[in-house]
Order: C-alpha cells, then structure tokens, then sequence
C-alpha cells in the first residue's frame, strides 16, 4: 500500500523567502504526482500535475520536481507571499491518489 | 462555468440517521472520488468510480455506500454503522488516469 508523508507539518517564514516543501511516497511505480492547496474549510485546488514521466513542472513563483526512483518530490515557492498561507497536500496516483497530511504554511507580513 | 458541486456546505444529523451527501460534474469526467478528511491526517479514501455502474472500495468504506448510476452524480451515503461519521467530506472527479484530479467545495457532517 503506498505511503505518502510530508515534511515539515508545519512551516512559518518570512515574506520573500522562498522555501521547499517535501513529499515522499514508498512505491515508485506512479502514474502522476499533483501538488495541491487547501485553505481552511475549503476544497482542494490543483496547483501542478507532473507525469511519471516528467522530471519538473513549473507554474508561476512555483515549481515542482519529481524523483521517482528516490520516491520525492519537491515543490519550490519563489518569493513568498502572506497570499501563500494555506495547507500544502501532495498526493500520489497508483490507479487511485494517495495523499499526505500536508504541511501549513505561514508567511508573515 | 464547469466544476464540481457538493451539496450541502454544512449537515448536521442525529447519531443513527443515515445521510446523503450529493456530488455532481459537469466536467464529462469519468472517474470521481469521495475523501474524508479530518483535523491532522490527510484525506483518506472512501470511495472511488472510474465508470458509470461501477465502483471500487477505498481504504474506509465501512460504513458508507455509493452509487454511479449516472456519469454526473456521485453521492455517498453514511450509514449508521460509521462509527464517528463526523468530518469534512470531499469529492472529486478526473478524465482519467494520467490526468488531474478536481475538487468539490467540500461538506462538513456534524453528527451528535
């Protein structure tokens, strides 16, 4: 059964830092991997979808890289905003997702 | 404007009652899925469709059921054997395998 864990639960920076966030997952065999973001009492929204097959995608201040063989992933903000404050899920497709606990994100003024 | 819609955003029943939470696309996606999430995990699978008339268990499905008579709808029902049915519920739906997952909104299930 896949395994998908984040680290850190929980991060507070700075605004302009940019920081990194992780994601593991135990069986490489994936179709994808999507990072997504959740603010509070609100569904989740797709930030970057990468294929097995990709090594990164980049959208914006973000970007997203994928070691598969490693079971990692990364995903990179750029220059952090108060505006990025949310809960960060990273989720694993094996013919159905799998995600992790996610990690909070602060940004400070 | 094409999306996914759960209904209601809150629910709130007394332990015992069986309750449906409904989602529906308009997206023409094949597959849907249901999560749970609660405070401090990630979103566990309950349920999940890639084809009309068929559905597969996740890895909580005690206590639920599911329907797919239609491609659009999706709804899930939470019986009374789900021991501590109280969370944040979410569905979703994807084209396909290979391709992105979109989100509903979400419903809150208070049950007392």
């Amino acid at each position: 059964k896949q395994e998908v864990t984040q680290i850190p639960a929980a991060l507070s920076v700075p605004e302009g830092e940019n920081l990194v966030l992780n994601c593991s997952f135990t069986d490489s065999a994936i179709y994808n991997l999507q990072w997504f973001r959740q603010d509070p009492g609100k569904g989740l929204t797709s930030l970057l979808l990468i294929q097995s097959s990709q090594r990164e995608q980049t959208s914006g201040r973000l970007n997203a890289s994928l070691d598969k063989s490693s079971g990692r992933s990364t995903l990179y903000i750029a220059a952090s905003q108060p505006g990025d404050s949310a809960t960060y899920l990273c989720a694993v497709n094996n013919n159905d997702m799998r995600f992790g606990a996610g990690t909070r994100l602060t940004v400070k003024p | 404007d094409g999306g996914i819609t759960q209904s209601p955003k809150y629910l709130f029943r007394k332990e015992g009652q069986n309750v449906t939470l409904s989602c529906e696309q308009n997206l023409n996606h094949d597959a849907m899925y249901w999560y749970r999430q609660d405070p401090g995990q990630g979103l566990r699978l309950i349920y999940y469709s890639q084809i009309v008339n068929d559905f597969q268990k996740g890895d909580i499905a005690e206590g639920y059921s599911v329907s797919r008579e239609k491609k659009e709808s999706f709804p899930l029902t939470v019986t009374s054997a789900q021991k501590n049915p109280t969370a944040f519920y979410l569905c979703a739906s994807s084209p396909g395998l290979n391709s992105p997952l979109h989100f509903g909104n979400g419903t809150r299930l208070t049950v007392t």
